[in-house]
Parts: structure tokens; sequence; C-alpha cells
């Protein structure tokens, strides 16, 4: 069975300050990968995706990730924050053999001071 | 508003009663999740559909739960005999599918529920 790990529960950034938030998987097999962020009363909305390809995919607002294979990781990355970035954000794994079975990180709570 | 919907948005129960939530999923879509969450945690797979059929449950879901997708559009979701221990945010979910191969699920408000 897959599993998320996001080693980071609470992130505080002054803004402009650079933002990495870590995520690891477990799984032996192929997956695809998804971060999605969660701002204050709203739903769970995608950031962004791998499936195949350059391993360093660019999302919406400015976000980024880098899947590193060896490392099983799918790290999310901005330059620089800004106070709207204040969120929740999940990293989520799908295994390629099984498209319904997704897995999500407890997810890290961004708070960006402005 | 032509994202995924969820009825009702709140939930307030009895130990013991039993309870329905609705998803509507976006019309085009084939697949539709079922998920739940608790405070500090990210969203449990539930359960998932490729139209009407349901294809796959967790271990998690007890046989108190079921779920529901007769026409392959809306889904249903009870829980029988609520418990304490079912008070969670249950959100639903909805992608369009090709081939297996897994895509953006896109995500309702989720329905809370608070079982007293």
């Amino acid at each position: 069975a897959q599993s998320v790990s996001q080693h980071n529960h609470h992130v505080i950034l002054s803004e402009a300050a650079s933002l990495e938030l870590g995520c690891n998987y477990s799984y032996g097999g192929t997956v695809n990968l998804f971060w999605y962020v969660q701002y204050p009363g709203q739903h769970l909305q995608l950031l962004l995706k791998y499936f195949s390809g350059d391993p360093l995919v660019k999302g919406i607002k400015g976000f980024e990730a880098e899947f590193i294979k060896s490392k099983f990781s799918f790290n999310l990355r901005k330059p620089s924050v800004q106070w709207s970035d204040t969120a929740e954000y999940f990293c989520a794994v799908i295994p390629n053999t099984n498209a319904g079975k997704s897995t999500f990180g407890d997810g890290t709570t961004l708070t960006v001071k402005p | 508003d032509t994202g995924v919907s969820q009825n009702p948005r709140h939930k307030i129960t009895k130990r013991g009663q039993n309870v329905t939530f609705r998803c509507d999923p976006i019309s085009e879509h084939n697949r539709l999740y079922w998920y739940r969450q608790t405070l500090g945690q990210g969203p449990e797979f539930l359960t998932y559909f490729q139209n009407e059929a349901q294809l796959e449950k967790s271990r998690l879901l007890s046989d108190r739960f079921s779920a529901e997708r007769p026409k392959g559009s809306f889904s249903t979701l009870e829980i029988q005999r609520t418990e304490q221990g079912d008070s969670a945010m249950y959100l639903c979910a909805s992608s369009l599918v090709r081939g297996g191969v897994a895509d953006t699920q896109y995500f309702g408000p989720g329905t809370r529920l608070t079982v007293l």
C-alpha cells in the first residue's frame, strides 16, 4: 500500500520569503503526483500535477514542484510567497496500476505574515 | 456553478441515527470518489465509482457505510447507526478518466458530520 509523508506540519514565513514544502511517498511502482491547496473556507483545488515527462512541473500562482524518482520525493516550491498563499497544502499520490485510489499526506499549513 | 456540489453542508445527528449525504459530480465526469477528512489529517480514501459501478472500497469502510451511484450521475453515502468516531468532513470528488489513466480530481465543499 502506498503512503505519503509531509514532514512540515506548520510553516510560518514572511512575505517574499522562499517556500519549499516536502513530500515523500512510499510505493514500488509508477505513480502520478499531485499538490492540492485549500484556502481558508474554500474547496480543495489543484495546484499542479506530474504524470510523466519533465520532472519539473509548473502550476498556478507561481508554484512549481520537482519529481525526484530516486528520492521518492515531490517537493513544492515558490520563490517568493505572498500573504494570499496562506492555506493548507496537500500532496497526493495515485499509482498507475490503480488509478482510483489516491493517498493524501496529512497536509502542511502555511501561514504568511504580511 | 458547474463544480462538484454536496448536500447537506452540515449535519448534526445523535449517536445511533442513520444519515445520508449526496454528491453531484461535474456532469461529464465518469469517476466519483468519497473521502473522509478529520482535523489535522489529509483526505482518506473511502470508495470510488466508475459510472455506476463501485470499483473499490477501503478496508476502513465498515459495513455501516454504504455508497451508491445508481445512474452513474449523483451518488449517496449512507452511514447507519452513527458513532461519535464518524464525526468528520466527508468529501466528494469527481474526474474524467480515459483508458484507466488517473486525472485531476475536482473536490466538492464537503459535508461536515457531527455525531453527538
